[in-house]
């Protein structure tokens, strides 16, 4: 069974703190995909980044990272000097080959980013 | 310019009464999904179609049905609406491509009240 569980129910920092959002997954498949998707309060999701598992190497992007570890089931997202429109809930999520495509979302972290 | 359009943004209605939830794409993605996401919970998938291929999470209600006349359209109709049905409904769409498992694409959804 695949499972997504992201510890961190809700995180509140000030604005120019890093902060890192957890998230362990759980499969039995060896060739997968694991996501982050943000939703701010407007309700839509927005992609943030696909890594499959075969890939290891950690990815920047502007102030947004993510460190893949297969080691510790472990896909982490760390904003750097974060701001206020970063304050949004955030969701990791699991894709299995052979899953007919579906999503399997942890349950979120909602972020709150204080000026 | 949005891609997965999603009509209306906020729907109202009766306690028993059917309604329609619209969603359109620009994408040509030949996979669109319908989530129900509830209060501080991560999305929940109710069905997909792959083309023209309707998958049916197991855990669905039959009071709920999908339809997708065609490649930019699909709807989600509650045949009986319950209290319980009211939540923000997201349509999505992806692609199969090179690979499977690629990123979703969401629209802004469609929050649902029930009176």
């Amino acid at each position: 069974a695949q499972k997504v569980t992201q510890a961190q129910t809700e995180i509140s920092v000030v604005e120019k703190e890093d902060v890192t959002l957890d998230c362990v997954y759980e499969t039995r498949d060896t060739t997968y995909y694991l996501f982050w998707y943000k939703q701010p309060p407007s309700g839509e999701l927005v992609f943030l980044i696909r890594r499959n598992s075969f890939d290891e190497q950690n990815e920047i992007s502007g102030r947004y990272s993510w460190n893949f570890q297969k080691s510790t089931s472990s896909f982490n997202f760390t904003i750097t000097a974060s701001q206020v429109v970063d304050s949004a809930v955030y969701f990791c999520a699991l894709s299995v080959l052979d899953s007919s495509y579906k999503l399997i979302f942890g349950s979120g972290t909602r972020l709150l980013v204080r000026p | 310019d949005a891609m997965v359009i999603q009509n209306p943004r906020y729907q109202v209605t009766q306690f028993g009464k059917p309604v329609t939830l619209s969603c359109s794409q620009t994408l040509n993605h030949n996979v669109m999904y319908w989530y129900q996401q509830k209060s501080s919970q991560a999305p929940k998938l109710l069905f997909h179609y792959y083309d023209k291929d309707f998958n049916n999470e197991a855990d669905t209600p039959d009071n709920f049905q999908s339809r997708r006349p065609n490649t930019s359209f699909c709807f989600l109709d509650i045949r009986s609406p319950g209290l319980g049905d009211a939540a923000m409904y997201l349509c999505a769409t992806s692609t199969t491509g090179v690979s499977n498992n690629q990123p979703q694409h969401f629209g802004d959804g469609t929050r649902l009240s029930i009176l």
